[in-house]
Formats: C-alpha cells, sequence, structure tokens
C-alpha cells in the first residue's frame, strides 16, 4: 500500500523566501514521487517527479526536490518565492506499473508581498 | 492538440437525477484515468482505462456510478441517482503507458454540484 502526508494544510511565505514544501510517503514497492500544482479551477500540472536515478529532482518555474529514502521524505523547495507561486500543491506517490497516483492532501502556499 | 479535454466545465444538478461527464484524452494516450476532488482535499483515484478495458476502480466507486471508454477514445463518467455527497471536482487524466511510467496530463475538470 501506498500513502503520502504532506505536514502543513497552509504556507505563508513572503516575496523572496524560501519556499519549503514537506512531504512524507509510505510505500511497499519503490516509489515513482510526484508534486503537482493547482491553481484555483483549474486542472494539475506536473511540477516534476522522481522514478530512479539522480534523487535531486529539477523542476519548472525553479522548484526542485530530494528523495531521501531514509528520511521517506520528498520535500519541494524553491530558493526564491514569487507572487506566481501562490497556488495549491500537491504530493503525490504512484507504483510504477499503473500510472495511478495517490495524492496528499495539498498544502495552500500564500505569497505575501 | 490542445490537451485532456473536459465536458461541462461545471454541473449543477437536483438530487436524485443522473449525470453523465465526457473526457477527451490526448490523442494517442491509451491510459485514462478519473479522479475525485472534494473541497481543500487532494484528489483520490476512482477508475482507470487502458485503451477501452477498466483496469481497476476503487472502492470509492460506488455502484452508482459507472464510467466506460468505447473504443478506447473518449470517456463518460455517469452518476445515478446523485447525492449531495457527490459534490465534486471530477478530474481526468491521460498518459501513454507501455511498461514504464510516463507524465500523466489532467484536464481541468468537471465541478458537480449537487442541490
Amino acid at each position: 500500500a501506498q500513502s503520502v502526508t504532506q505536514l502543513g494544510s497552509h504556507v505563508s511565505v513572503s516575496e523572496g523566501a524560501l519556499v519549503l514544501l514537506r512531504c512524507n510517503y509510505s510505500s511497499s514497492v519503490p516509489p515513482y514521487l510526484f508534486w503537482y500544482v493547482q491553481y484555483p479551477n483549474q486542472g494539475l500540472q506536473l511540477l516534476l517527479k522522481y522514478t530512479t536515478g539522480a534523487t535531486l529532482v529539477k523542476g519548472i518555474n525553479g522548484f526542485e526536490a530530494e528523495f531521501k529514502k531514509s528520511e521517506t521524505s520528498f520535500h519541494l523547495t524553491k530558493p526564491s518565492a514569487h507572487m506566481s507561486d501562490a497556488a495549491e500543491y500537491f504530493c503525490a506517490v504512484g507504483p510504477p506499473n499503473t500510472g495511478k497516483l495517490i495524492f496528499g492532501q495539498g498544502t495552500t502556499l500564500q505569497v505575501k508581498p | 492538440d490542445t490537451g485532456v479535454s473536459q465536458d461541462p466545465r461545471h454541473k449543477i444538478t437536483k438530487r436524485g437525477q443522473n449525470v453523465t461527464f465526457r473526457c477527451d484524452p490526448i490523442s494517442e494516450h491509451n491510459r485514462l484515468y478519473w479522479y475525485r476532488q472534494t473541497l481543500g482535499q487532494g484528489p483520490e483515484f476512482l477508475t482507470y482505462f487502458q485503451n477501452e478495458a477498466q483496469l481497476e476502480k476503487s472502492r470509492l466507486l460506488s455502484d452508482r456510478f459507472s464510467a466506460e471508454r468505447p473504443k478506447g477514445s473518449f470517456s463518460t463518467l455517469e452518476i445515478q441517482r446523485t447525492e449531495q455527497g457527490d459534490s465534486a471536482m471530477y478530474l481526468c487524466a491521460s498518459s501513454l503507458g507501455a511498461g514504464r511510467y510516463t507524465e500523466a496530463f489532467f484536464g481541468q475538470g468537471t465541478r458537480l454540484t449537487v442541490v
């Protein structure tokens, strides 16, 4: 079985500050891990994914995440927040053979001017 | 190709009525997924198809829900005898599955409100 826990349902940062969104997972098989972003009344857009290989993954819009097996974590970071980063962020885990995703409950990122 | 398309974008229905949603995946994508997202929650997996075969259904998909994907192209999700608890965003996604993971692209969703 697989599950995802996102720590913190709301995160607020100032523009230009570091963004850190936390995600821990549970998986009985080697996981594929994902971060998606969702803007109001929109679908989900893939930010980045980890499948195999390099544990530091770079994505779109300056985001990156590091897969840490020993900590079962896949935290999302961005060095400098921009107002346009304000959105809902979802961490997800998936088995490699189906493409089905198990999502966390989401973290709302607020960016203050 | 402009991506995954869902229709309608919004649906308001009275409790007890039947509703049907349509999803057009990215052409050539053989896998199609349906998710449900309630307010303040992450999407929950409902079902997925590989071509026309429905390979997995979540226990969330009660007998009132049925999904089809005739000819492996577009898909429909029907909810019979809607209840207020069915109010949610219904998301469709598609991917090109070939024994390894490829990115799932999501549509903009259909927001259902049951009154």
